[in-house]
């Protein structure tokens, strides 16, 4: 596996339901992150762990909890989704300790809530 | 905070014509700017990136982008496009001091071209 990897790639799930999505950064890089992206509004970050701490997260409802057990792995659990968090979820890794900058994106997992 | 805009959400053009795809931002500070492309399905590809020194960078497949700081500006260009080139187009921003390198893109451009 190279570069950013996501599963699922696609998931449907009733509003009761708990799932988790799963993200693997083949890099060697030490930040990660989660995205949503939904017709018609920009992206949106949600979470950013930087070297296994998170440092930001932009008031993202409860119903999705972040995990960062390494700094190659990231999960996004869910639980009691709404049907407006249908949505692609983009996860992204990038290097903060060189001179870089830029995010690489995963595939991203395209979420259905009914 | 900084914030990104693009100017149009749609660009239709022909193949082999020639394309500019706007983008404008706005910051206090200085910033590092980048371009991404999304192909259906897929997620976003880093284009081309602006940190600093020469204002026109070169990206990848013929893409070419001209930092403006007096006009706060970051259009991308190509000179004939192709119809591989349909896509989304994302602009973003990175303070250039920020713990965790993070982005905020704008709204994104769809350009479409036909044969």
């Amino acid at each position: 596996e190279t570069g950013v990897t996501q599963t699922p790639r696609h998931l449907v799930m009733g509003m009761t339901n708990k799932k988790s999505l799963k993200c693997e950064q083949h890099l060697g890089h030490n930040a990660m992150y989660w995205y949503k992206q939904s017709a018609k509004k920009p992206l949106e970050l949600m979470f950013v762990y930087s070297l296994e701490e998170r440092v930001e997260n932009n008031s993202v409802p409860s119903r999705f909890s972040p995990e960062c057990p390494n700094s190659s792995h990231l999960f996004l659990h869910l639980h009691t989704l709404q049907p407006e968090d249908s949505a692609l979820y983009l996860c992204a890794s990038s290097q903060v300790t060189g001179a870089t900058y830029e995010q690489y994106f995963g595939p991203g997992t395209r979420l259905t809530v009914t | 905070a900084q914030s990104v805009t693009q100017l149009d959400s749609q660009v239709p053009v022909f193949e082999e014509a020639p394309v500019e795809l706007r983008c404008n931002y706005s910051s206090s500070v200085s910033v590092y700017l980048f371009w991404y492309v999304q192909y259906p399905n897929q997620g976003l590809q880093l284009l081309l990136k602006y940190l600093s020194g020469s204002t026109l960078v070169k990206g990848i497949n013929g893409f070419e982008a001209e930092f403006n700081k007096s006009q706060t500006s970051f259009h991308l260009r190509k000179p004939s496009v192709h119809i591989s080139d349909t896509a989304e187009y994302f602009c973003a921003v990175s303070l250039s001091y920020n713990a965790g390198n993070m982005l905020t893109f704008g709204g994104g451009t769809r350009l479409m071209v036909k044969p």
